[in-house]
């Protein structure tokens, strides 16, 4: 199964927001409220920045925002700060194989 | 604090063999499903596999099914993954990751990753 659809890159300048989007199918993101999104600094492991769409977990700051619209899921970084220079991917539950990512979207603070 | 500790990555000749294990700590490891993500160098993350929290039930990706299996000992506080018949294209960074659903949730997301264990597959 094919990875979900995220932007290679995004940019912005500081104190600036940005969306990165990832679109799947009825049979992924559409079809169930089990998007996530992380955050992954190189040579880092990842970390979970929302949880179900729109859930942030303790200890995220509230400049991170998730929501979803048909097949495609949205993270919104407000305010956007120079530590936020990353790789960000999203995951869903699918009906095929359990789950699935998307192929990333490194951000930069120009 | 909940800490996932990956071990077993080597280099291995294409077509053998490799044990992975994670040993997992700071939460109730027989409460949540537990995930294996690989990330070759230089690329995304993908979804390997995953075990239900009493391993009645299993799921693997397309690339790997059929070669790899998933496995875990809750006595143990353990994950495990068999990996057969490796071919170049499984080297990666293997990461353990915690299921962020509780009990029977099965594919909810990934909440807490271990630091990842290399495999490379090499003659």
């Amino acid at each position: 199964q094919s990875a979900l659809t995220q932007p290679a890159s995004v940019s912005g300048s500081p104190g600036q927001s940005i969306t990165i989007s990832c679109t799947g199918s009825s049979s992924d993101v559409g079809g169930y409220g089990y998007v996530s999104w992380y955050q992954q600094y190189p040579g880092k492991a990842p970390k979970l920045i929302i949880s179900d769409v729109t859930n942030r977990p303790s200890g995220i700051s509230n400049r991170f925002s998730g929501s979803k619209s048909g097949n495609t899921a949205s993270l919104t970084i407000s305010g956007l700060q120079t530590e936020d220079e990353a790789d960000y991917y999203c995951s869903s539950y699918t009906s095929r194989t359990n789950l699935l990512f998307g192929g990333g979207t490194k951000v930069t603070v120009l | 604090e909940v800490q996932l500790v990956e071990s077993g990555g080597v280099v291995v000749q294409p077509g053998g063999s490799l044990r992975l294990s994670c040993a997992a700590s700071g939460f109730t490891f027989d409460d949540y499903a537990m995930h294996w993500v690989r990330q070759a160098p230089g690329k995304g993350l993908e979804w390997v596999s995953v075990i239900s929290w009493e391993a009645g039930s299993t799921y693997y990706a397309d690339s790997v099914k059929g070669r790899f299996t998933i496995s875990r000992d809750n006595s143990k506080n353990s994950l495990y993954l068999q990996m057969n018949s490796l071919r170049a294209e499984d080297t990666a960074l293997y990461y353990c990751g915690k299921e962020s659903g509780y009990g029977n949730y099965i594919s909810r997301g990934i909440d807490f990753w271990g630091q990842g264990t290399l495999v490379t597959v090499s003659s």
